[in-house]
């Protein structure tokens, strides 16, 4: 099994850099990752990490550390839409999708 | 492509009703899961399928809950009788498994009331 945590609640200022962190004990896995998901819908992706390293999308980026066992999103230049709960998930081997608890982001102006 | 389909979308039933949700893989994908989302617990995995096949349930949380997948584009998910704390929100998702797109469906929205 695994355990996944995230902090439960984060603000931020419109504009701003933001980092979500997730810390993870598991005997293995094949990526990490993250999810956006709005208040009343479904989960939508966002980034996956497999390697070691920073991968970045636009506005968003992502960063794992299996030695530390340890990832990160950044959201960069926030926008109000961006209010949001995002999810860190492990992929098992097999395809197994396992979620942590997610982080709620608030965007204020 | 039509995406994940779930429905129905909302079902409110009364404490001990038997209830079916549904879901429409989209073509090509594999891998069926089965998750439940509450305030209190997150998003749970129920179960999944690779290929029709039920490859972990563990996380069903008892008898009352049952998953098949009758062919590799349609699954249910069963609870009978249903409980008010089954309450939540139901999801599936599915994958090819030869990439990282797990896709979402809209959700089944449960009140056992």
């Amino acid at each position: 099994g695994q355990n996944i945590d995230q902090p439960t609640e984060m603000t931020a200022t419109e504009g701003a850099i933001v980092q979500i962190n997730c810390t993870y004990q598991t005997s293995g896995f094949n990526g990490l990752f993250w999810y956006q998901q709005h208040a009343g819908e479904a989960p939508t992706f966002l980034s996956y990490n497999v390697l070691d390293g920073l991968e970045e999308k636009g506005r968003f980026s992502s960063f794992l550390s299996r030695s530390k066992g340890y990832s990160y999103l950044l959201l960069k230049e926030l926008q109000m839409k961006d209010s949001a709960s995002y999810l860190c998930a492990l992929q098992e081997y097999g395809n197994k999708l396992v979620f942590g608890a997610g982080t709620i982001l608030r965007v204020k102006s | 492509d039509a995406g994940v389909i779930q429905s129905p979308r909302h079902e409110v039933t009364e404490m001990g009703q038997e209830v079916t949700l549904r879901c429409k893989l989209i073509s090509g994908h594999n891998s069926l899961f089965w998750y439940r989302q509450t305030m209190m617990r997150g998003l749970e995995l129920l179960i999944y399928f690779n290929n029709n096949v039920p490859i972990d349930d563990s996380g069903m949380p008892e008898d009352r809950f049952s998953a098949k997948m009758p062919n590799a584009s349609f699954s249910t998910l069963k609870i009978q009788p249903s409980e008010p704390r089954d309450s939540a929100v139901y999801f599936c998702a599915s994958t090819t498994g030869q990439d990282y797109g797990y896709t979402f469906g809209s959700g089944t929205r449960l009140t056992v009331v």
